[in-house]
């Protein structure tokens, strides 16, 4: 059975400091999907990124960037120069490949509450 | 763009009473998805919906069925409601391929408490 592991329940931080967010994950296919989704205070779950099994480049969006190692079936997330607005709590998730045409759905990480004081 | 779209956003229930949480999406999506969050447990997969006309148990689907009225609308019903079930819900839709590499879109959510 799929699991994700986020490790770090909460994390607190200044403002303008860099701040990594953990994500192990766990699944007998070879080819599946790793997704990151924010969900503010106000409740809704935002899409951050999607990535693949078999593209293991990192990525950079502006402040965010993401460490994909298959070698250790992790996920980080790391944002750079921290802001209030990041104030959040970060989903990691995983979806397995459905070779019969179904959809299992997402295999959602318990979340890391991240707090960023000014 | 409307998106996902959940109603109610806000229910109380006494225990033992019945309510349907209804999510319709625009954006022309096969599959449907319904969770539920609960502190300290992200969101657990509820039932799923690949297509229209079918419907599968998630990881947690006992005290619940669903519909599948059309492509656009997933629903979500609870028979007797149990305190247990008190939880913020979430609908979910994806343009799903066999690979399922579609990110999902949510709806805002449904805080529900069952007294």
């Amino acid at each position: 059975a799929q699991k994700v592991t986020q490790a770090q329940t909460e994390i607190s931080v200044v403002e303008k400091e860099d701040v990594t967010l953990d994500c192990v994950y766990e699944t007998r296919d070879t080819t599946y999907y790793l997704f990151w989704y924010k969900q503010p205070p106000s409740g809704e779950l935002v899409f951050l990124i999607r990535r693949n099994s078999f593209d293991e480049q990192n990525e950079i969006s502006g402040r965010y960037s993401w460490n994909f190692q298959k070698s250790t079936s992790s996920f980080n997330f790391t944002i750079t120069a921290s802001q209030v607005v990041d104030s959040a709590v970060y989903f990691c998730a995983l979806s397995e490949v459905a070779w019969g045409g179904g959809a299992d759905g997402l295999t959602f990480g318990k979340g890391t509450h991240l707090i960023i004081q000014p | 763009n409307a998106g996902v779209t959940q109603t109610p956003k806000f229910q109380v229930l006494k225990t033992g009473q019945s309510m349907t949480l209804q999510c319709a999406q625009d954006m022309n999506h096969n599959s449907m998805y319904w969770y539920r969050q609960d502190p300290g447990m992200g969101l657990r997969l509820i039932y799923y919906s690949a297509s229209e006309g079918t419907t599968d148990k998630g990881e947690v689907p006992n005290g619940y069925n669903v519909s599948r009225l059309n492509k656009r609308e997933f629903s979500l019903r609870l028979e007797s409601a149990a305190p247990s079930q008190t939880s913020v819900y979430f609908c979910a839709s994806s343009n799903l391929r066999a690979s399922g590499d579609q990110p999902q879109h949510f709806g805002d959510g449904t805080r529900l408490s069952i007294l």
